[in-house]
């Protein structure tokens, strides 16, 4: 159980375009999704946390109109980079809990971005 | 100061060897602790969790919390070369509305 997939897996795209990734919970409904970014060698930044229906919530020095996060359903969340640009490159991991349990958090497996 | 250090390594270990690994932290207000295992390239799995201090086994992994300290341990008997990954600590404080700290990740190497 508590399965959470992403979608896609890996994605190229160039400078000035939009990217959408995709974040689902496959036999749960999250009432929490998190978006998180992870350079290599390096740990898990918390972007964002999002609840269903409610606007998200940015950490500081996250932009918001970049980064553009909508929680549509319990099953799924939706990550925007707008504009991308190579700093954008990165690899990016939502995880998802229910009832809000933040030290319960399943992972899914990573999108990576590649920005031209 | 980070909140929290982990050492990176890497941690190279032959096959059954007991492995340590080993988080230190800097608020007292963390409540929980998790131990995420990651692959190359895959997305963190939750090893286990601990809230407060004490120890907590699961199979061959043991967690283990000192707050008095500010020191977590996730220890690995019997070692295999499937638990080749980074182990990251990842902490919580204020409860359910609070957000994941995590540290840098320690890499393992298991060799058989």
């Amino acid at each position: 159980g508590a399965v959470v997939s992403q979608h896609p897996s890996w994605v190229i795209c160039k400078s000035g375009t939009s990217v959408k990734i995709e974040c689902r919970s496959l036999d749960f409904q999250a009432t929490t999704m998190f978006w998180y970014r992870q350079f290599p060698k390096q740990s898990l930044m918390l972007m964002a946390t999002s609840n269903e229906g409610s606007k998200a919530t940015y950490e500081q020095g996250v932009e918001k109109d970049k980064f553009l996060i909508n929680h549509a359903s319990l099953t799924l969340s939706t990550l925007t980079v707008t504009s991308a640009h190579p700093e954008d490159s990165s690899f990016y991991i939502c995880s998802a809990s229910w009832d809000d349990y933040r030290y319960e958090q399943y992972f899914g497996p990573g999108t990576r971005l590649t920005v031209t | 100061q980070k909140e929290v250090e982990q050492d990176p390594g890497p941690l190279s270990v032959p096959e059954g060897a007991i492995v340590s690994l080993n988080c230190t932290y800097s608020n007292s207000a963390f409540q929980y602790f998790m131990w995420y295992r990651q692959y190359s390239r895959k997305g963190p799995e939750l090893l286990m969790y601990t809230y407060s201090s004490g120890n907590k086994e699961d199979g061959r992994f043991t967690a283990q919390v000192d707050k008095s300290s500010k020191y977590i341990s996730l220890f690995i008997r019997d070692s295999q070369p499937s638990d080749s990954a980074t182990y990251l600590c990842a902490l919580l404080a204020g409860g359910q509305g609070g957000k994941l700290i995590f540290g840098q990740g320690t890499e393992l190497s298991v060799k058989p």
